[in-house]
């Protein structure tokens, strides 16, 4: 199957600062890539989708300001948590899919720490 | 919009025993589905998917799934459960766009938590 590559896996930042979280299709141009988010013991939540060089969709309640998505190729997409807080942290997730396939696939995942 | 219900919110079988994991899903449309597994502070894997055809789905590790569209349901079974099966199970719907294909955008149930005794 097509392999996404997600990095960093783990990530500590002080309170304030902002992360950059990437999502990479190794194997295959990504046309849409989705970035969700899961809690501690909670199901995994869609934030937003990113298509390629146009800007991303935000689902409700998540806050576009914060949550900086970029989708600049059709290999990499790029999610920055600004001005993080403590409230942030979480496993954030993304899957990438192109126009061939039905589903979708997923990177490893992303632990955000924020202290 | 979709929904996905997975009404066991934790389980516990025991090794070699038989398993089903239930879950039932809202779509106005064919539903794309998908059963991932979890295990703690790890990713996804992808355990099975349904899209079309034959309703019982063969997947890894055993496991296998059947789309009964009467009941909106696509239970997860395994015969024979091993102590490596302890993890978290997500049931998932994909979203279909106006093309007609999904381009995984999902949405996912609570998860069942599994616990396997010896």
């Amino acid at each position: 199957g097509a392999v996404v590559s997600q990095h960093p896996s783990r990530v500590i930042c002080k309170s304030g600062t902002s992360v950059k979280i990437e999502c990479r299709s190794l194997d295959f141009q990504a046309t849409t890539m989705f970035w969700y988010r899961q809690f501690p013991k909670q199901s995994l939540m869609l934030m937003a989708t990113s298509n390629e060089g146009s800007k991303a969709t935000y689902e409700q309640g998540v806050e576009k300001d914060k949550f900086l998505i970029n989708h600049a190729s059709l290999t990499l997409s790029t999610l920055t948590v600004t001005s993080a807080h403590p409230e942030d942290s979480s496993f954030y997730i993304c899957s990438a899919g192109d126009d061939y396939t039905v589903e979708a696939f997923f990177g490893q995942g992303t632990r955000l720490t924020v202290v | 919009a979709q929904s996905v219900t997975q009404p066991d919110i934790h389980i516990t079988v025991s090794e070699g025993a038989s398993l089903e994991l239930r879950c039932n899903y809202s779509y106005g449309a064919t539903p794309y589905l998908f059963w991932y597994v979890q295990s703690p502070g790890q990713g996804l894997q992808l355990l099975l998917k349904y899209f079309s055809g034959d309703t019982l789905v063969q997947g890894i590790k055993g496991f296998e799934a059947e789309f009964k569209r009467s009941q909106s349901s696509f239970n997860l079974r395994k015969p024979s459960v091993h102590w490596s099966d302890a993890a978290e199970y997500f049931c998932a719907v994909g979203a279909e766009n106006a093309g007609g294909t999904s381009y995984g955008k999902l949405t996912f149930g609570q998860g069942t938590i599994l616990t396997v005794h010896p």
